[in-house]
């Protein structure tokens, strides 16, 4: 069974970057069928995708955040990870690694994609 | 960018009711939609992908209908775990887009 983990500092200062990894076991990251990706939720408020990436390396950003974003992969240690530039107390938040799945395939191509399963989530808190 | 406006922000259901949450799109998202539950402290849980398919293992008393832009979760008759936020999430230009609801929150009457 699939499962991820976050894993990263749970304190960030003030204009640094927020560094989190997220780790893969039970199944493989190189899989061209999945895409991998970051959501946070602040507290007390809803879900806002981060960005997403495929094992290629090609990424996917919220253009809110894709001046401040970078998701990268490591298909050796089976982990990805998101690095967040120039972070502020807005940052705060509920961090989750999700992998996106598809709908259904048709030969080769894949369609439709929507997120299962989820990491447990790590809180990070911007504060000097 | 598709904006998905759920309602009502919270609704207030007696055990053994049926709780309807509504989804709306600002744009067709065809059948593209998914649903997630959220107890306090974890994560999201898929519920339904494809507007109507069910996740594994979810129960029967989930449902989802709808396509375009309006969308629909119902759950038949409520239990007591199934108290909680609930979130729609649109995929239909993904990639590079995809974006979620505000949530509703399921509460006790």
């Amino acid at each position: 069974q699939l499962q991820l983990q976050e894993s990263g500092p749970g304190l960030v200062k003030p204009s640094e970057t927020l560094s989190l990894t997220c780790t893969v076991s039970g199944g493989s990251i190189s899989s061209s069928s999945y895409y991998w990706g970051w959501i946070r939720q602040p507290p007390g408020k809803g879900l806002e995708w981060i960005g997403s990436m495929y094992y290629s390396g090609s990424t996917y950003y919220n253009p809110s955040l894709k001046s401040r974003v970078t998701i990268s992969v490591d298909t050796s240690k089976t982990q990805f990870s998101l690095k967040l530039s120039s972070v502020t107390a807005a940052d705060t938040a509920v961090y989750y690694c999700a992998r996106q799945r598809p709908s259904y395939c048709s030969g080769t191509t894949c369609y439709s994609y929507w997120f299962d399963p989820w990491g447990q989530g790590t809180l990070v808190t911007v504060s000097s | 960018e598709i904006v998905m406006t759920q309602s009502p922000a919270t609704l207030s259901v007696s055990p053994g009711e049926r709780a309807t949450l509504f989804c709306r799109a600002s744009q067709s998202v065809s059948s593209n939609l998914a649903w997630y539950q959220q107890k306090p402290g974890q994560a999201p849980r898929p519920l339904i992908y494809g507007a109507s398919t069910r996740a594994t293992g979810i129960p029967a008393r989930f449902s989802g209908s709808g396509s375009g832009t309006e969308f629909t979760l119902t759950i038949s008759s409520l239990q007591s775990e199934d108290f909680a936020v609930y979130y729609c999430q649109q995929y239909n230009n993904w990639p590079p887009f995809l974006t979620f609801g505000g949530g509703t929150k399921v509460e006790i009457k």
